[in-house]
């Protein structure tokens, strides 16, 4: 089955600087790559997801790249801000509607 | 805006007790999963509907079952609960729309096992 690894699990930045929180899957059938945002106390929220035929995608600040080939998939945060401190997950699925996590990334942004 | 509900913030119960964990969406999303969330284990599938009285098992259904009798409720059992079963629980919906949908999931319900 598939299996997905997340680096690094702790990440801290300064206020401003860019972040990067990368995954590896496994199975070249996963076709689906999104991006979940945890904040304390609260349920995972959608940031950002990628399909296989797209390399990147960008949504203001948050960019996500996939290379197919090596079978991994990035997370770019640019101009951190404080209120980007949270639990970072990425996840993959193949055609079928079930998701396999990372384990997580905690970004902390320092001011 | 798709809202998922679970009925719990916190719940504390004791060993051998049957737990029932309640999770409501209102987008009429044919999907549904529970997950339970432990530090350095990422989210782990439970159990998961893709449909009204369907229900498929995930990596870990052992000690658990679900209900899923209307399309907007599902529910987690724990049989008889043991310290072992305290964890965050997420529930989960999404559409079956064409290819892959992202889930929406709930604020969680924290449960501890005494």
């Amino acid at each position: 089955g598939e299996n997905v690894e997340q680096h690094p699990s702790t990440l801290s930045v300064q206020e401003g600087d860019s972040a990067v929180i990368k995954c590896t899957y496994s199975d070249s059938a996963s076709n689906y790559f999104p991006w979940y945002k945890q904040e304390l106390g609260k349920g995972p929220q959608l940031i950002i997801d990628i399909r296989s035929n797209v390399g990147e995608k960008k949504d203001q600040r948050i960019a996500v790249t996939l290379n197919k080939t090596a079978k991994h998939f990035s997370l770019h945060i640019t101009e951190t801000q404080p209120e980007d401190s949270a639990v970072y997950f990425c996840a993959a699925s193949d055609y079928g509607q079930n998701f396999v996590f990372g384990p997580g990334t905690r970004l902390s942004v320092l001011p | 805006d798709v809202k998922v509900t679970q009925s719990s913030r916190y719940l504390v119960k004791r060993t051998g007790e049957k737990v029932f964990l309640e999770c409501v969406q209102d987008m009429d999303h044919e999907n549904m999963f529970w997950y339970r969330q432990d530090p350095g284990l990422g989210l782990r599938l439970i159990y998961f509907s893709y449909d009204v009285k369907m229900k498929e098992k995930g990596d870990i259904p052992e000690g658990y079952s679900v209900s899923r009798e209307k399309k907007e409720r599902f529910s987690l059992i724990l049989e008889s609960a043991s310290t072992n079963q305290t964890s965050m629980y997420l529930c989960a919906s999404s559409s079956r729309g064409k290819g892959n949908q992202p889930q929406h999931f709930g604020d969680g319900t924290r449960l501890s096992i005494l």
